[in-house]
């Protein structure tokens, strides 16, 4: 079954870059779509369409596509941004959906 | 204001069945796209299952087909997951989540949850 692949984890410095990436086969043909989790809460959508930022989300969120990898960019990272990221997309049919296992962005 | 309230959570043991539902208010119902999305206990989110709008076309993970059906009630504005022959694998936080519509399949809101535990 297809799959999307997540590093379980990233930590920065606050005012720092952090970059979260996520491979699959099927990226260069389906969007990427970013979720972040904070504990106890439901997943709240960040990108979308690769790219696209929801309104609400701050503008230090961004997202890029290249090839197999979709990235998840958070600029000048807050201590508020600590949480879990997951990355979702479909198979190549385009009728399952698929997320990536996750990763933990710790804000040191 | 979207609204998504899941009921239905318990403990059952293996082998059992168990029906979770989805009460939804605040957008047209009818014209979204419903999915289930499960989360086990510290571990990451795994999608169940979605069905269209209209009800006619359904899908599944291979972890649950043949084994877990989604169905809706438009006049009702609930969704269902019907979970029959459980395994402690199914253990989890089930969530129902609204479509963003467009055929695209990404959530834009969802409920908090309710608790499914199988154990003996």
């Amino acid at each position: 079954s297809y799959e999307l692949t997540q590093p379980p984890s990233v930590s920065v410095s606050p005012g720092q870059t952090a970059r979260i990436t996520c491979s699959g086969d099927a990226l260069p043909k389906q969007y990427a779509y970013w979720y972040q989790q904070k504990p106890g809460q439901a997943p709240v959508l960040v990108i979308y369409k690769d790219s696209e930022r929801p309104s609400g989300i701050p503008e230090r969120f961004s997202g890029s596509s290249s090839g197999t990898t979709v990235t998840l960019t958070i600029s000048g990272v807050q201590a508020e941004d600590e949480a879990d990221y997951y990355c979702q997309s479909a198979d190549s049919s385009g009728t399952h959906v698929v997320f990536g296992g996750g990763t933990k962005l710790t804000v040191l | 204001e979207v609204q998504l309230v899941e009921s239905g959570g318990g403990v059952v043991q293996p082998g059992g069945s168990l029906r979770l539902s989805c009460a939804a208010s605040g957008f047209t119902f009818d014209d979204y796209a419903m999915h289930w999305v499960r989360q086990a206990p510290g571990k990451g989110l795994e999608w169940v299952s979605l069905i269209s709008g209209d009800g006619g076309s359904t899908y599944y993970a291979d972890s649950v087909k043949g084994r877990f059906t989604i169905s809706r009630d438009n006049s009702k504005n609930s969704l269902y997951l019907q979970m029959n022959s459980l395994r402690t694998e199914d253990t989890a936080l089930y969530y129902c989540a609204k479509d963003t519509g467009g055929g695209m399949y990404y959530f834009d809101y969802w409920g908090q949850g309710t608790l499914v535990t199988v154990s003996s």
